[in-house]
Parts: C-alpha cells; sequence; structure tokens
C-alpha cells in the first residue's frame, strides 16, 4: 500500500504564508490523484478544503489554495489567520483505494 | 444544502457486528462516489472504504484491516450509505464519518468487553 507523506507540524506567523505539502511514496503526486485537503479543529468534524487538487468550495476562504507543486501536492496559506491554527490532512486517490497523509499541526504564533 | 448524518453507532463487544447508516440529502446521491472515513480517539484520519456509482458498476473498495470484515452498500432509492461491520476488534474504535466532498458529523463505534 501506498504512504502518503505529510510535514507533522508547521508554524506560520499571522499573516504569514505557509506551504503544506502532500506527497505519495509511489512517485509524483499528480492530478490523477485527486488530491483533497481537509481541515480539523479540535473537538469538530473535519471539512473539505479543497478537492481535486485546486477547487475551492464555497466556505472555503479565499486565502486558501491548492496546486501540484513539484513531487507533490500543495496547500498554501496566504495571511494566516488565528483560526486557521488546526490539523489539515490530504487523501490521494489509487487504483481502488485511498489514503490519507498523517496530517499537518499548523501552529499560527 | 447538501447534509450527511450518520447513525447506528454503539458499544459492541469484541467479535460482534454493527451497521451504520448514512442518510444524504441535498444533493445527487446516486451520481456520487461514497467513502467511509474513521478516526480512532487521538489519532488521524484513516480511510475504510468506498463504493462507486451504479453507472460505475457499483463495486467497493475496502482499507486491508477492514477487507473481509466490513462491507459498503449503498441504497440510491433511499439516499442512504451503509457499512456493515463485521468481526469487530478493538481497534476499530473510532469515529465513522461518510463523505464525499461534505462530512456528516460521525458517529462514535466503540469496540470493547
Amino acid at each position: 500500500q501506498a504512504v502518503v507523506t505529510q510535514e507533522p507540524s508547521l508554524t506560520v506567523p499571522p499573516g504569514g504564508t505557509v506551504t503544506l505539502t502532500c506527497g505519495s511514496s509511489t512517485g509524483a503526486v499528480t492530478s490523477g490523484h485527486y488530491p483533497y485537503w481537509f481541515q480539523q479543529k479540535p473537538g469538530q468534524a473535519p471539512r473539505t478544503l479543497i478537492y481535486d487538487t485546486s477547487n475551492k468550495h464555497s466556505w472555503t476562504p479565499a486565502r486558501f489554495s491548492g496546486s501540484l507543486l513539484g513531487a507533490n501536492a500543495a496547500l498554501t496559506l496566504s495571511g494566516a489567520q488565528p483560526e486557521d491554527e488546526a490539523d489539515y490532512y490530504c487523501i490521494l486517490a489509487y487504483p481502488n483505494s485511498r489514503v490519507f497523509g498523517g496530517g499537518t499541526k499548523l501552529t499560527v504564533l | 444544502e447538501e447534509h450527511l448524518v450518520e447513525s447506528g453507532g454503539g458499544l459492541v463487544k469484541p467479535g460482534g457486528s454493527l451497521r451504520l447508516s448514512c442518510a444524504a440529502s441535498g444533493f445527487a446521491f446516486s451520481n456520487v462516489w461514497m467513502n467511509w472515513v474513521r478516526q480512532a480517539p487521538g489519532k488521524g484520519l484513516e480511510w475504510v472504504g468506498q463504493i462507486r456509482t451504479k453507472t460505475d458498476g457499483g463495486t467497493a473498495d475496502y482499507a486491508a484491516p477492514v477487507k473481509g470484515r466490513f462491507t459498503i452498500s449503498r441504497d440510491d432509492s433511499k439516499n442512504t450509505l451503509y457499512l456493515q461491520m463485521n468481526s469487530l476488534k478493538t481497534e476499530d474504535t473510532a469515529v465513522y464519518y461518510c463523505i464525499t466532498t461534505y462530512w456528516g458529523p460521525g458517529t462514535l463505534v466503540t469496540v470493547s468487553s
């Protein structure tokens, strides 16, 4: 089974920019992996921020964007706000399965 | 407005069975692949399985830890997704979510003697 890797933790100052990445043990992440990004705050269910690499939901703040960056999928936060402090997970699609990354704990400090 | 609500969770003994349901509304359920995801206490998200639309064959795929024990099905006439869980183990204890790009609130399954 493929392994999906994320940074365990990242810190960004308020107003700053940070990029979270999502890599695959099988090689470069492509649009064919249909990367999704989820945000989860303590005590809450996750919610989808980005689907299919770069598509946003109606509730996704404009400061979040998704892309392919090098061999990885990427979630970029531009202009971090205190309320963006949360866990972020990506998931990639493989033939007949999907695999989550281990998650990134983002601190806004 | 799109809505997913899971139900059927509870306390079950190791080796027991449980069936979860997920009621969907506000979108074309029959046209969407559905997924089950779980989260053990204090842990990350784990993909459990997915089911295709009838148009795409209606078949299901499972994560290795649950393959052969869990079965995903759907009733498009009721806009409902199911997860039949058999031979439950303590490590299956988690909040279970049904998801598309939307998430339900989840339902807690506790496997304990």
